[in-house]
């Protein structure tokens, strides 16, 4: 499949571990977030988002934690499995973009091992 | 439900070329988004259509268009390609670009030669 990127920062954890991926975003005016995840040869897929008036949001298996402060956004997964290898991403919306301008990260390539 | 569709899948041009992408957004939005993605540059925006009206457009050349149909499907074009523009393509869609977030498609790999 096609590279998404060279040299991202990886995750490399064990298949039942917890994984934690961190983000700083740039722009204290952001008001949404959002978590993608890409596997190699597709686009990116929703996973979670929060809002700036929330610190914290649950799914089903992962977590996004928002500290406006620091202008930190982490995403936890819980018992991470093999299929949740990919590269995650995280987007943020800032406000004088009128909501429809992801900003996005980097980008963190996760491995997980069997 | 059927996603966002992008055609073609794959594209090869040679420099100085133009090209056409089209991209098919979920019935009902009305937002249509278009991504650059490249190894050393990530995910970067391109321009935002609604309602046929572009909205919002990202810090690159004027050599990219893009253009939003009565029926919310959209297209981009590129002109007098250069080799630097060979990149995966992403278009998004959202019902208002603005309380939801958005769904991608996979994407059309050009390369320019």
């Amino acid at each position: 499949g096609e590279s998404v990127g060279l040299h991202l920062p990886t995750l490399s954890v064990q298949e039942g571990d917890n994984s934690i991926i961190n983000c700083a975003y740039s722009n204290s005016a952001s008001d949404y977030f959002i978590w993608y995840k890409q596997e190699s040869g597709k686009g990116p897929q929703f996973i979670i988002d929060i809002r700036s008036n929330m610190d914290k949001r649950q799914g089903q298996r992962v977590t996004v934690l928002l500290n406006k402060t620091v202008k930190h956004l982490s995403l936890q997964i819980a018992a991470t499995q093999p299929g949740d290898s990919a590269v995650y991403f995280c987007a943020e919306i800032p406000l004088n973009s009128g909501y429809s301008t992801l900003t996005f990260g980097k980008g963190t390539m996760l491995l997980v091992s069997p | 439900k059927a996603g966002v569709t992008q055609t073609p899948r794959y594209l090869i041009k040679t420099r100085g070329q133009q090209v056409t992408l089209s991209c098919s957004p979920i019935s009902g939005h009305r937002s249509v988004s278009w991504y650059q993605q490249t190894p050393g540059q990530g995910l970067q925006f391109l321009f935002e259509y609604f309602s046929e009206t572009q909205r919002n457009k990202g810090n690159f050349p004027g050599r990219f268009s893009g253009r939003q149909f009565s029926n919310s499907r959209s297209e981009m074009n590129v002109s007098t390609l250069e080799l630097g523009d060979s990149a995966l393509y992403l278009c998004a869609s959202s019902p208002d670009g603005i309380n939801y977030g958005y769904t991608f498609g996979s994407g059309t790999r050009l390369t320019v030669v």
